[in-house]
């Protein structure tokens, strides 16, 4: 299965918002709530910080929010942080028990 | 809080079979409210699912690794366990394993992952 297409990275000052797109097909995205968010700090393990499209777990903030339209996941943070500087991650179900990844997107705050 | 932890060869040679083991503390692979995968990561590349087992024994693996790959669990251990046979360079990997929540289709823990080397 092709992986879900992120751009390989974006940037933002402190204090603005940044959006990371995911898009999928018809088939995964577009037809499953099962996209979820993670981000990775460099030389650590994935952590989740959405769920089901746009649920965030207890103690992930705020200025962490997430949405979908048609077969496009998109991961918004706002007020930037340079906590935040990290790799970002989508992950969609796609039927037959199957889950795919995006390639990924490097965060820099500038 | 739950706590995983894999463990293996750091270096396996070429059409050999690379073998991981992942210990599980502060929950049981017996849980029927979560299913138990391995997901590798390329150093400096992207995610690739490899694979769940679910308590019952039953599994899904990721079409792409050709039948190649195969999870099992031992509940008297509370152990987890991957085989990738016929193993090349393109296996080297970070390898992690990490816990889903049942019918969720997302990953709550994740171990600190381990590295393999396929090199000979």
């Amino acid at each position: 299965q092709s992986a879900l297409t992120q751009p390989a990275s974006v940037s933002g000052s402190p204090g603005q918002s940044i959006t990371i797109s995911c898009a999928g097909s018809s088939s995964d995205v577009g037809y499953y709530n099962l996209v979820s968010w993670y981000q990775q700090h460099p030389g650590r393990a994935p952590k989740l910080i959405i769920s089901e499209v746009h649920k965030r777990p207890s103690g992930v903030s705020n200025r962490f929010s997430a949405s979908k339209s048609g077969s496009t996941a998109s991961l918004t943070i706002s007020g930037l942080q340079a906590e935040d500087e990290a790799d970002y991650f989508c992950c969609s179900y796609m039927g037959n028990s199957i889950v795919v990844f995006g390639g990924g997107t490097k965060l820099t705050v500038l | 809080q739950v706590q995983l932890q894999e463990s293996g060869p750091g270096l396996v040679k070429p059409s050999q079979t690379l073998s991981l083991t992942c210990a599980v503390s502060g929950d049981s692979v017996t849980n029927n409210h979560c299913y138990w995968n391995w997901i590798r990561q390329p150093a400096g590349k992207g995610l690739e699912w490899i694979g769940r087992i679910y308590t019952t024994g039953s599994t899904s693996y990721n079409p792409s690794l050709k039948s190649r790959a195969d999870i099992s669990l031992d509940t008297s251990t509370n152990q987890f366990f991957l085989r990738l046979t016929s193993v090349t360079a393109a296996d080297t990997a970070i390898y992690y394993c990490v816990r889903e929540v049942l019918t969720g289709y997302f990953f709550t823990a994740w171990g600190q992952g381990t590295t393999v080397t396929v090199s000979s």
